[in-house]
């Protein structure tokens, strides 16, 4: 079965910082891997999506994720943390729907 | 577009009364989702339908849980009678197609609690 796993459960940087947030992926065939953002008391957002056209993904507000077959990774970096970021990140894998890892809370330290 | 839209944002009841839950999916949007959040289990999967029929209701926890989707602009997670244990966060998303190449788009959640 298909599945993901996000390493840290929360991740603290200091502004201007660089941020990566890791995603392992489990899967037999080429994934579909998705980032989202949920900020408090929001919904999710979508950050930014892999499938299979290029290995480096760009996203919204900076945020950038490289696929690594050889790794079976997938993590989310961006070069310079910005207070706003803080928030928790979700890497998901489309298994015929959507499967979520646990989260990690990104902490932005002034 | 207004987005994923849910109502209410925030329920609070007692144990025992029945709870509805309430997704107004993007217009076009064919695929709809029920997720529930937890701080122990994280997003779960509740169900989800295409074309307004069920397709997967794996996740759904126990037969208190229902969910329907009556037409392409409307959906109800019910849960009757409700429990503590049920307090979580509550969020519906939509689709366009399967949802592979797009993703899903959510909505802000409602917010549970049952005492």
């Amino acid at each position: 079965a298909q599945s993901v796993t996000q390493l840290g459960s929360h991740v603290s940087v200091s502004e201007g910082a660089l941020v990566l947030l890791r995603c392992n992926y489990s899967s037999s065939v080429p994934p579909y891997l998705f980032w989202y953002v949920q900020y408090p008391n929001q919904g999710l957002q979508l950050l930014l999506k892999y499938t299979s056209a290029a290995t480096l993904v760009k996203g919204i507000n900076g945020f950038e994720a490289e696929f690594k077959k050889s790794e079976t990774s997938f993590h989310l970096t961006k070069p310079s943390a910005h207070m706003s970021d803080a928030a928790e990140y979700f890497c998901a894998v489309y298994t015929g729907k959507l499967i979520f890892g646990q989260g990690t809370t990104l902490q932005v330290k002034p | 577009d207004a987005g994923v839209i849910q109502s209410p944002r925030h329920e609070v009841t007692e144990m025992g009364q029945e709870v509805t839950l309430r997704c107004k999916p993007i217009s076009g949007h064919n695929s709809l989702f029920w997720y529930r959040q937890t701080m122990m289990r994280g997003l779960e999967l509740l169900i989800y339908f295409n074309n307004n029929v069920p397709i997967d209701d794996s996740g759904m926890p126990e037969d208190r849980f229902s969910a329907k989707m009556p037409n392409a602009s409307f959906s109800t997670l019910k849960i009757q009678p409700s429990e503590p244990r049920d307090s979580a966060v509550y969020f519906c998303a939509s689709s366009l197609g399967a949802g592979m190449n797009y993703g899903y788009t959510f909505g802000s959640g409602t917010r549970l609690t049952v005492v």
